[in-house]
């Protein structure tokens, strides 16, 4: 399947610092980046859905000024928390969508990068 | 609105045994696309399977299996002789088209234990 890469694994940073998350397509270019949030031993949450070229889509509760995303590009869209506080301590995973020819689309995820926030 | 069900929270079996994973939907779209996907220690998703709302027949790849029943809004996946590298959580998801793009919804995931 397809290669998505994340950057850094993993950040420890100070409340009120900000922390910039990398997530990158290798073989292949996304329109469509997804970031997702992930609580111990809970399901993933979608956070926002990012879009090369245009603002991206935040779900209901997700402070977009908190969690900013841009999409630069093809291969590379990124989340900045913003004045990161213990509470955004968590596991953030991108995704990124791969349509193929016959139209069939997959996200494919990053590794995930494990925030905390002291 | 869409929800994905894995009742199984839980399961723990001995290598070597089958076990079968959960997963119901609800949807009103027509087209939908169902996945699963498994999420080992290291926390990294990896995709498993896709299968659209059109495609009723059941896959298999190797030691993985997948029931797919439109009739009990179902798509349960089957492992076969499991192995202890089998461990981890698995998500199904389901995904719908609504402006323009699909966004996954998945379940809560089911954790699999393989004990040697």
């Amino acid at each position: 399947g397809a290669v998505v890469s994340q950057h850094p694994s993993r950040v420890i940073c100070k409340s009120g610092t900000s922390v910039k998350i990398e997530c990158r397509s290798l073989d292949f270019q996304a329109t469509t980046m997804f970031w997702y949030r992930q609580f111990p031993k809970q399901s993933l949450m979608l956070m926002a859905t990012s879009n090369e070229g245009s603002k991206a889509t935040y779900e209901q509760g997700v402070e977009k000024d908190k969690f900013l995303i841009n999409h630069a590009s093809l291969t590379l869209s990124t989340l900045t928390v913003t004045s990161a506080h213990p509470e955004d301590s968590s596991f953030y995973i991108c995704s990124a969508r791969d349509i193929m020819e016959t139209g069939k689309e997959t996200q494919y995820f990053g590794p995930g990068t494990r925030l905390l926030v002291l | 609105a869409q929800k994905v069900t894995q009742a199984q929270t839980e399961i723990s079996v001995v290598e070597k045994e089958d076990v079968t994973l959960d997963c119901v939907y609800e949807t009103r779209d027509t087209t939908y696309y169902l996945f699963w996907y498994k999420q080992p220690p290291s926390g990294e998703l990896v995709f498993l399977i896709r299968r659209n709302s059109f495609d009723e027949q059941n896959e298999i790849s190797g030691r993985y299996s997948w029931n797919f029943q439109k009739s009990t809004s179902s798509f349960n996946f089957t492992i076969t002789a499991s192995q202890v590298v089998d461990s981890a959580v698995y998500f199904c998801a389901l995904s719908e088209w609504y402006s323009g793009y699909s966004t996954l919804t998945f379940g809560k995931g089911t954790m699999l234990l393989v004990s040697p």
